[in-house]
């Protein structure tokens, strides 16, 4: 049974600084990685996929990559803004053949302070 | 434990048709998402409420509407449905706020897959 972990569960850096997101996965036959980004009271924002056949996904300043053997994915921020502030959950989502329940990391909630 | 139902798991549709899709959440959530799920884009919020009469647009809700009348349920309607809405659709409910201040997080139902002919 797929575990999704995420640490720190919660982070402040000042504006301005690079900072990585870290996510662990414990079965490394994962098929999707996904990292979301959810703001208080809101849905979740979806902001890079990398499919099982990638490494890294690049939106932005958002960087990702994929590390099945270490069973381990990164969310790289460069330069971050307070505006970046919010809860980022990563994330394996059911393959498209099956509607199992997404599995969801627990989460690291990152303040950018000014 | 939290139970989201979608009244259906697999719907064929028409070109053209109105549909409906409907989530029921048994916990007394106020949060209701629709999301859509497809290869290589992963899951992407529709529309979302956070209470009974209130919606907000997600990322793609161009070709649908939703309706929250009750508080349980959320629906989620096509107007005039295509065959670029065929996906499996995903709800979710949450509760706005835990003790530690963070949204709880999303509990989803088991998906419809529509497919649009």
């Amino acid at each position: 049974k797929q575990e999704v972990t995420q640490i720190p569960a919660a982070l402040s850096v000042p504006e301005g600084e690079n900072l990585v997101l870290n996510c662990s996965f414990t079965d490394s036959a994962i098929y999707n990685l996904q990292w979301f980004r959810q703001d208080p009271g809101k849905g979740l924002t979806s902001l890079l996929l990398i499919q099982s056949s990638q490494r890294e996904q690049t939106s932005g300043r958002l960087n990702a990559s994929l590390d099945k053997s270490s069973g381990r994915s990164t969310l790289y921020i460069a330069a971050s803004q307070p505006g970046d502030s919010a809860t980022y959950l990563c994330a394996e989502p059911p393959g498209y053949s099956s509607a199992s329940k997404i599995i969801f990391g627990s989460g690291t909630r990152l303040s950018i302070r000014p | 434990d939290v139970k989201v139902t979608q009244s259906s798991r697999y719907l064929v549709k028409r070109t053209g048709e109105k549909v409906f899709l409907e989530c029921v959440q048994d916990m007394d959530h106020e949060n209701m998402f629709w999301y859509r799920q497809d290869p290589g884009l992963g899951l992407r919020l529709i529309y979302f409420s956070y209470d009974v009469k209130m919606k907000e647009k997600g990322d793609i809700p161009e070709g649908y509407s939703v309706s929250r009348e009750k508080k349980e349920r959320f629906s989620l309607i096509l107007e005039s449905a295509s065959t670029n809405q065929t996906s499996m659709y995903l709800c979710a409910s949450s509760s706005p706020l835990a003790p530690t201040g963070r949204d709880q997080p999303q509990h989803f139902g088991d998906g419809t897959r529509l497919s649009i002919l």
